[in-house]
Protein backbone atom coordinates (compact mmCIF):
# COMPACT_ATOMS: atom_id res chain seq x y z
CA UNK A 1 0.00 0.00 0.00
CA UNK A 2 1.26 3.04 -1.17
CA UNK A 3 -0.84 5.57 1.11
CA UNK A 4 -3.23 8.07 0.56
CA UNK A 5 -3.78 8.78 -3.25
CA UNK A 6 -5.60 11.65 -4.86
CA UNK A 7 -6.23 12.34 -8.64
CA UNK A 8 -5.92 14.30 -10.62
CA UNK A 9 -2.93 16.30 -8.69
CA UNK A 10 -4.30 19.75 -10.84
CA UNK A 11 -7.22 20.64 -12.21
CA UNK A 12 -7.85 24.19 -13.79
CA UNK A 13 -11.65 24.72 -14.46
CA UNK A 14 -13.83 27.78 -16.04
CA UNK A 15 -16.22 29.47 -13.36
CA UNK A 16 -19.30 27.87 -13.28
CA UNK A 17 -17.57 24.48 -14.51
CA UNK A 18 -18.56 21.27 -11.79
CA UNK A 19 -15.15 19.72 -11.24
CA UNK A 20 -15.13 16.22 -9.10
CA UNK A 21 -12.10 15.04 -7.23
CA UNK A 22 -11.00 11.38 -5.81
CA UNK A 23 -9.29 9.97 -2.98
CA UNK A 24 -8.37 6.05 -2.22
CA UNK A 25 -7.52 5.86 1.35
CA UNK A 26 -5.13 3.64 2.97
CA UNK A 27 -7.22 0.15 2.63
CA UNK A 28 -7.30 -0.75 6.42
CA UNK A 29 -8.13 3.14 7.59
CA UNK A 30 -11.89 3.23 8.26
CA UNK A 31 -12.15 7.27 8.39
CA UNK A 32 -11.42 9.42 6.23
CA UNK A 33 -11.52 13.38 5.84
CA UNK A 34 -11.63 15.94 3.38
CA UNK A 35 -9.69 19.51 4.20
CA UNK A 36 -8.84 22.74 2.18
CA UNK A 37 -5.67 24.71 2.14
CA UNK A 38 -5.21 28.06 0.37
CA UNK A 39 -1.60 29.57 0.05
CA UNK A 40 0.24 30.61 3.62
CA UNK A 41 -2.85 29.01 5.52
CA UNK A 42 -3.43 25.74 7.24
CA UNK A 43 -5.43 23.15 6.09
CA UNK A 44 -9.26 23.92 7.42
CA UNK A 45 -11.86 20.48 7.99
CA UNK A 46 -14.65 19.84 5.31
CA UNK A 47 -15.86 16.83 6.01
CA UNK A 48 -15.47 13.30 7.79
CA UNK A 49 -16.63 9.73 6.99
CA UNK A 50 -16.66 6.59 9.23
CA UNK A 51 -16.77 3.46 6.56
CA UNK A 52 -19.93 5.09 4.34
CA UNK A 53 -21.28 7.52 6.78
CA UNK A 54 -20.50 10.90 6.78
CA UNK A 55 -20.24 12.17 9.90
CA UNK A 56 -19.62 15.46 9.77
CA UNK A 57 -19.72 18.47 7.57
CA UNK A 58 -17.76 22.05 8.44
CA UNK A 59 -19.75 25.54 7.78
CA UNK A 60 -17.91 25.83 5.20
CA UNK A 61 -18.80 23.43 3.12
CA UNK A 62 -21.83 25.20 1.10
CA UNK A 63 -24.57 23.44 -0.54
CA UNK A 64 -21.96 23.58 -3.58
CA UNK A 65 -19.88 21.00 -1.91
CA UNK A 66 -20.92 17.20 -1.75
CA UNK A 67 -18.88 14.51 -0.74
CA UNK A 68 -19.14 10.69 -1.20
CA UNK A 69 -17.50 7.42 -0.08
CA UNK A 70 -19.75 4.67 -1.49
CA UNK A 71 -18.88 1.23 0.18
CA UNK A 72 -16.62 3.05 2.40
CA UNK A 73 -13.99 2.79 0.08
CA UNK A 74 -12.60 5.67 -2.21
CA UNK A 75 -14.38 8.99 -1.37
CA UNK A 76 -15.22 11.57 -4.14
CA UNK A 77 -15.21 15.30 -3.70
CA UNK A 78 -17.67 17.55 -6.23
CA UNK A 79 -18.06 21.01 -6.67
CA UNK A 80 -20.66 22.37 -8.67
CA UNK A 81 -20.60 25.98 -10.31
CA UNK A 82 -16.99 26.55 -8.94
CA UNK A 83 -16.42 30.14 -8.23
CA UNK A 84 -13.03 31.71 -7.80
CA UNK A 85 -13.13 31.37 -4.25
CA UNK A 86 -12.98 27.84 -4.57
CA UNK A 87 -9.27 28.08 -5.73
CA UNK A 88 -7.21 26.06 -3.39
CA UNK A 89 -5.24 22.48 -2.60
CA UNK A 90 -7.89 20.12 -1.50
CA UNK A 91 -6.78 17.26 0.80
CA UNK A 92 -7.95 14.16 1.57
CA UNK A 93 -7.09 12.09 4.85
CA UNK A 94 -7.79 8.64 6.18
CA UNK A 95 -7.00 7.01 9.91
CA UNK A 96 -7.86 4.05 11.73
CA UNK A 97 -10.10 4.62 14.77
CA UNK A 98 -8.32 6.26 17.41
CA UNK A 99 -5.01 3.81 18.95
CA UNK A 100 -1.71 4.90 20.66
CA UNK A 101 0.44 7.01 18.59
CA UNK A 102 -2.12 7.32 15.83
CA UNK A 103 -1.64 9.96 12.92
CA UNK A 104 -3.95 11.39 10.21
CA UNK A 105 -2.44 10.06 6.94
CA UNK A 106 -3.08 12.86 4.22
CA UNK A 107 -2.13 12.29 0.70
CA UNK A 108 -0.30 14.90 -2.07
CA UNK A 109 -3.75 16.91 -2.87
CA UNK A 110 -5.76 18.06 -5.59
CA UNK A 111 -4.79 21.79 -6.31
CA UNK A 112 -8.37 23.61 -8.04
CA UNK A 113 -7.66 26.72 -9.75
CA UNK A 114 -10.75 28.48 -11.08
CA UNK A 115 -10.34 31.49 -13.84
CA UNK B 1 -13.88 27.87 19.40
CA UNK B 2 -10.27 25.76 19.16
CA UNK B 3 -7.18 27.96 18.15
CA UNK B 4 -3.95 27.37 17.02
CA UNK B 5 -1.11 29.82 16.64
CA UNK B 6 2.30 29.07 15.64
CA UNK B 7 5.17 31.34 15.70
CA UNK B 8 7.13 32.68 14.57
CA UNK B 9 6.01 32.47 10.81
CA UNK B 10 9.01 32.19 8.82
CA UNK B 11 12.75 31.03 10.35
CA UNK B 12 15.90 30.91 8.33
CA UNK B 13 18.89 29.27 10.27
CA UNK B 14 22.35 28.24 9.28
CA UNK B 15 22.97 24.86 9.02
CA UNK B 16 23.75 23.02 12.25
CA UNK B 17 22.39 25.71 14.69
CA UNK B 18 19.41 24.54 16.89
CA UNK B 19 16.05 25.96 17.39
CA UNK B 20 12.60 25.72 18.28
CA UNK B 21 9.38 26.40 16.95
CA UNK B 22 6.19 27.00 19.52
CA UNK B 23 2.54 26.06 18.82
CA UNK B 24 0.06 27.57 21.28
CA UNK B 25 -3.30 26.09 21.66
CA UNK B 26 -6.88 26.61 23.29
CA UNK B 27 -8.86 23.38 23.12
CA UNK B 28 -12.07 21.71 24.48
CA UNK B 29 -9.92 19.67 26.42
CA UNK B 30 -7.26 17.76 24.25
CA UNK B 31 -7.55 14.52 23.16
CA UNK B 32 -4.53 15.05 20.67
CA UNK B 33 -1.49 17.65 19.52
CA UNK B 34 -0.10 16.35 16.38
CA UNK B 35 3.27 17.91 14.11
CA UNK B 36 3.20 17.51 10.67
CA UNK B 37 5.93 18.42 8.16
CA UNK B 38 4.75 20.18 4.45
CA UNK B 39 6.92 20.59 1.63
CA UNK B 40 5.62 22.32 -1.26
CA UNK B 41 3.00 21.76 -3.35
CA UNK B 42 2.85 18.39 -1.35
CA UNK B 43 0.22 16.86 1.61
CA UNK B 44 1.27 16.78 5.60
CA UNK B 45 3.19 14.45 6.62
CA UNK B 46 3.03 13.34 10.12
CA UNK B 47 5.58 13.44 12.16
CA UNK B 48 4.09 12.94 16.11
CA UNK B 49 0.97 13.17 18.28
CA UNK B 50 1.41 14.19 22.09
CA UNK B 51 -1.65 13.66 24.54
CA UNK B 52 -0.96 15.06 27.91
CA UNK B 53 1.32 17.54 29.29
CA UNK B 54 5.03 15.91 30.54
CA UNK B 55 5.27 14.40 27.30
CA UNK B 56 7.90 14.21 24.57
CA UNK B 57 8.67 12.27 21.26
CA UNK B 58 12.06 12.72 19.61
CA UNK B 59 12.38 11.25 15.97
CA UNK B 60 15.99 12.18 14.48
CA UNK B 61 16.96 15.53 14.87
CA UNK B 62 13.34 16.54 16.23
CA UNK B 63 12.24 16.29 19.57
CA UNK B 64 8.60 17.98 20.10
CA UNK B 65 7.04 18.55 24.06
CA UNK B 66 3.94 19.30 25.52
CA UNK B 67 3.11 21.54 27.84
CA UNK B 68 -0.79 22.66 29.22
CA UNK B 69 -1.03 25.81 26.78
CA UNK B 70 1.52 24.71 24.06
CA UNK B 71 4.02 22.77 22.11
CA UNK B 72 7.05 23.06 21.05
CA UNK B 73 9.77 21.33 18.28
CA UNK B 74 12.77 21.73 19.02
CA UNK B 75 15.53 21.13 16.02
CA UNK B 76 19.13 20.05 16.89
CA UNK B 77 21.72 21.00 14.66
CA UNK B 78 19.47 21.41 11.15
CA UNK B 79 20.36 20.20 7.64
CA UNK B 80 18.99 22.18 4.45
CA UNK B 81 16.75 18.65 4.30
CA UNK B 82 15.11 19.76 7.24
CA UNK B 83 13.39 22.85 5.61
CA UNK B 84 9.63 23.04 5.17
CA UNK B 85 6.63 24.50 6.49
CA UNK B 86 5.74 22.57 10.11
CA UNK B 87 2.23 22.59 11.07
CA UNK B 88 0.71 22.23 14.48
CA UNK B 89 -3.01 20.72 14.66
CA UNK B 90 -4.70 20.02 17.71
CA UNK B 91 -7.97 17.40 18.42
CA UNK B 92 -10.62 18.53 20.88
CA UNK B 93 -11.69 15.95 23.64
CA UNK B 94 -15.07 16.04 23.87
CA UNK B 95 -17.57 13.84 21.99
CA UNK B 96 -19.89 14.49 19.23
CA UNK B 97 -19.82 17.25 16.84
CA UNK B 98 -16.15 18.79 15.46
CA UNK B 99 -14.32 16.34 17.48
CA UNK B 100 -13.38 14.24 14.44
CA UNK B 101 -11.42 17.34 13.22
CA UNK B 102 -7.97 18.48 13.66
CA UNK B 103 -7.65 22.50 13.89
CA UNK B 104 -4.57 23.44 12.31
CA UNK B 105 -2.37 26.71 13.01
CA UNK B 106 -0.69 28.31 9.89
CA UNK B 107 2.88 26.43 10.22
CA UNK B 108 6.19 28.11 10.46
CA UNK B 109 8.01 28.22 6.91
CA UNK B 110 11.67 26.83 8.22
CA UNK B 111 14.60 27.75 5.87
CA UNK B 112 18.12 26.26 6.59
CA UNK B 113 20.97 27.40 5.07
CA UNK B 114 24.37 25.62 4.06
Amino acid sequence: DTGVSQDPRHKITKRGQNVTFRCDPISEHNRLYWYRQTLGQGPEFLTYFQNEAQLEKSRLLSDRFSAERPKGSFSTLEIQRTEQGDSAMYLCASSLVQGSNYGYTFGSGTRLTVV
Amino acid sequence: EDQVTQSPEALRLQEGESSSLNCSYTVSGLRGLFWYRQDPGKGPEFLFTLYSAGEEKEKERLKATLTKKESFLHITAPKPEDSATYLCAVQAGYSGAGSYQLTFGKGTKLSVIP
